[in-house]
């Protein structure tokens, strides 16, 4: 959606570091959000993100930076429950939340 | 009620049928959005209303789709005229104020999945 990219699937190791980009057009940039979304289920929220720097949340931490249009969500400590869809989304202005296309995130054993 | 909840969960309709459904927000939410979700997607957005008033419906698809927030609270949408390209999971979400910053963080129902035969 409206040029906010992400991978749309990765794959890592149960108890391993993983790391999900996102990359997001700057104009008019107000905010970054990443919800997690299992499989039939409603989105949850993660993080937020409106200032530059790493915001660290449990085994969750989120990363911004507004002059390179980027961020990243880091799960450490994988588990496999951690296995869902992870989906960026951007304020831009006043106007509602625009989503990427979500990485679904598969943790094996 | 203690989340967002959503009627039907699920919904099958011949093509050409029409389909409410219907989104009860968190209560004291001032707004409520309405998104689309395809398999595999991320949800797109469709329109957005503060108390009764719909401030944007940029994202409906087509004049098919239509919202409504009568008493700012409950809301419904309905798509006369059921497509096969309508088949989609439908999320409502709401949040305790506006669109902007933290405050603007979505609370999301399980949403409402339709499959249009």
């Amino acid at each position: 959606g409206q040029n906010i990219d992400q991978p749309t699937e990765m794959t890592a190791t149960e108890g391993a570091i993983v790391q999900i980009n996102c990359t997001y057009q700057t104009s008019g940039f107000n905010g970054l959000f990443w919800y997690q979304q299992h499989a039939g289920e409603a989105p949850t929220f993660l993080s937020y993100n409106v200032l530059d720097g790493l915001e660290e949340k449990g085994r969750f931490s989120s990363f911004l930076s507004r002059s390179k249009g980027y961020s990243y969500l880091l799960l450490k400590e994988l588990q496999m429950k951690d296995s869902a869809s992870y989906l960026c989304a951007v304020i831009r202005g006043n106007t509602p939340l625009v989503f990427g296309k979500g990485t679904r995130l598969s943790v094996i054993a | 009620g203690a989340g967002v909840s959503q009627s039907p969960r699920y919904k099958v309709a011949k093509r050409g049928q029409d389909v409410a459904l219907r989104c009860d927000p968190i209560s004291g939410h001032v707004s409520l959005f309405w998104y689309q979700q395809a398999l595999g997607q991320g949800p797109e957005f469709l329109t957005y209303f503060q108390n009764e008033a719909q401030l944007d419906k940029s994202g409906l698809p087509s004049d098919r789709f239509f919202a409504e927030r009568p008493e700012g609270s409950v809301s419904t949408l309905k798509i006369q005229r059921t497509q096969q390209e309508d088949s989609a999971v439908y999320l409502c979400a709401s949040s305790l104020v506006g669109t902007s910053g933290k405050a603007g963080e979505l609370f999301f129902g399980e949403g409402s999945r339709l499959t249009v035969l």
